[in-house]
C-alpha cells in the first residue's frame, strides 16, 4: 500500500531562519504532492503542491522540492515568522485520494 | 473567499447516541471528501464523493458509518451508533473535481471535533 512518512516529528527553528521539513513517499505511481498546515484546533490549509513532472516549485516564501528518484519531498520555508508555528502535512495523490503523512510540529522561537 | 463550511464545530455525546456532521463545499466543486483525523495523526479519507455518487467508500465502516450527498452539493456524515473511538476530528474537503486522480487541491472546513463519552 501507499505510505508517506516525515522524518521528524518537531522541528524547532528561530524566528528569521530558514525551515526545511522532510517527508518520504513509498508510492512511485504517485504523481501529486501537497503540503498543508494544520494550526490547532483548525482544518488543514493548502500552501502549495506540485507534480510529479516537476522537481521545483516556488511560492511566497515556500518552496517545494520534489526528488523521484528517492522518493522525498521537502518544503522550505524562508524567514520563518512566529505565525508560521504549526503542524505541516505532506500528502501524495494517485489514482486514489490523498494520503498523508502522520505531521511535523514546526516550533518557532522568537 | 470562498470556504467550506461545516457544522456544529464541536460535538460531545455518548456512546451508543447517533451524531451527524454536515458540510458545505466551495460553490462549483464537484468533488467532496469526508476524512477522519486522530489526534497525532494525519487525516485518513472515509468517502468520496463525485456529485451525488460514491466513488470510495472502501474505508468507512458502514456497520456504523453513513454518508449521503443527495442533490450533489452538500453533505451529511452519520455515525449510528457512536462508540468511544470515534472520537476524531471529522473534517470535510472538496476539490474542483476529477473523479479518479486526485491532482485536484482540496481544501478543507475546519471541521468538527467530535467526543463520545
Amino acid at each position: 500500500g501507499e505510505s508517506v512518512g516525515l522524518h521528524l516529528p518537531t522541528l524547532s527553528v528561530q524566528e528569521g531562519d530558514n525551515s526545511i521539513i522532510n517527508c518520504a513517499y513509498s508510492n512511485s505511481a504517485s504523481d501529486y504532492f501537497i503540503w498543508y498546515k494544520q494550526e490547532s484546533g483548525k482544518g488543514p490549509q493548502f500552501i502549495i503542491d506540485i507534480r510529479s513532472n516537476m522537481d521545483k516549485r516556488q511560492g511566497q516564501r515556500v518552496t517545494v522540492l520534489l526528488n523521484k528518484t528517492v522518493k522525498h519531498l521537502s518544503l522550505q520555508i524562508a524567514a520563518t515568522q512566529p505565525g508560521d508555528s504549526a503542524v505541516y502535512f505532506c500528502a501524495s495523490g494517485g489514482r486514489r485520494a490523498l494520503t498523508f503523512g502522520s505531521g511535523t510540529r514546526l516550533q518557532v522561537q522568537p | 473567499e470562498a470556504e467550506v463550511a461545516q457544522s456544529p464545530r464541536y460535538k460531545i455525546t455518548e456512546k451508543s447516541q447517533a451524531v451527524a456532521f454536515w458540510c458545505d463545499p466551495i460553490s462549483g466543486h464537484a468533488t467532496l471528501y469526508w476524512y477522519r483525523q486522530i489526534l497525532g495523526q494525519g487525516p485518513e479519507l472515509l468517502v468520496q464523493f463525485q456529485d451525488e455518487s460514491v466513488v470510495d467508500d472502501s474505508q468507512l465502516p458502514k456497520d456504523r458509518f453513513s454518508a449521503e450527498r443527495l442533490k450533489g452539493v452538500d453533505s451529511t456524515l452519520k455515525i449510528q451508533p457512536a462508540e468511544l473511538g470515534d472520537s476524531a476530528m471529522y473534517l470535510c474537503a472538496s476539490s474542483f473535481g476529477h473523479p479518479i486522480r486526485s491532482t485536484d487541491t482540496q481544501y478543507f472546513g475546519p471541521g468538527t471535533r467530535l467526543t463520545v463519552l
